[in-house]
């Protein structure tokens, strides 16, 4: 079974400053997606950025970007220019390419932007 | 755009009573999953159905059943309902190879 591993419970970044949540998952597909959630305290599962495995690129999207190691099987976001909107809890989640499509999520980073 | 409608937005039931949360997948979208994520949990996956029928299912009660309609909804129903089982309750839907979107959720207190 594939499992997604949030080392991060927690973490900070001033405002404008640059923050990476790091992500780690495990699995024996070679072909997958990956994701990371935004969930304001609306509660709201809003995505952020979304990575194919068959893809080297890594995925950017505005003022987020991953860093997507295949072989260290590693997922990790930055967020540029932080802003106080991006206050969350972020996940990560892991989706098959096939067979099931369940979403596998990490325990999630509670980030935290100060003024 | 159409997003995935989820109702009520919240329920309040008594311990034992039933509960059904409804969910309307985008349009077009063949694949409809529930989750459910306890007070600071991550979601875990409850069940998925694939063209009205069950294509996976996961850490799901025997208590509570789903299923998708003819029109795609979905359904999912709880009965004798626990205090645990007070949660935010998520519908998703997809199509083959396409995105996955979220409703809002449904949060149930159970009292």
């Amino acid at each position: 079974a594939q499992t997604v591993t949030q080392s991060q419970p927690e973490m900070s970044v001033q405002e404008a400053e640059t923050v990476t949540l790091s992500c780690t998952y495990d699995t024996s597909e070679s072909d997958y997606y990956l994701f990371w959630y935004k969930q304001p305290p609306s509660r709201q599962m809003i995505l952020v950025i979304r990575q194919e495995a068959y893809k080297q690129q890594n995925a950017t999207e505005n003022r987020f970007s991953v860093n997507f190691q295949k072989a260290a099987k590693s997922f990790s976001l930055k967020i540029s220019d932080s802003q106080l909107g991006d206050a969350a809890m972020y996940f990560c989640a892991y989706r098959s390419a096939g067979g099931s499509e369940k979403l596998v999520f990490g325990k999630g980073t509670k980030l935290t932007v100060n003024p | 755009a159409a997003g995935v409608i989820q109702s009520p937005r919240h329920l309040i039931k008594e311990k034992r009573e039933t509960a059904t949360l409804k969910c309307y997948p985008i349009p077009r979208h063949d694949t409809v999953y529930w989750y459910q994520q306890g007070p600071g949990q991550d979601p875990q996956f409850l069940i998925s159905f694939y063209e009205k029928m069950q294509s996976d299912k996961g850490s799901i009660p025997d208590r509570f059943s789903a299923q998708q309609f003819s029109d795609y909804h979905s359904e999912l129903n709880m009965s004798s309902l626990e205090l645990g089982d007070s949660a935010l309750y998520f519908c998703a839907s997809s199509s083959i190879g396409g995105g996955y979107t979220f409703g809002s959720g449904t949060r149930l207190t159970v009292v």
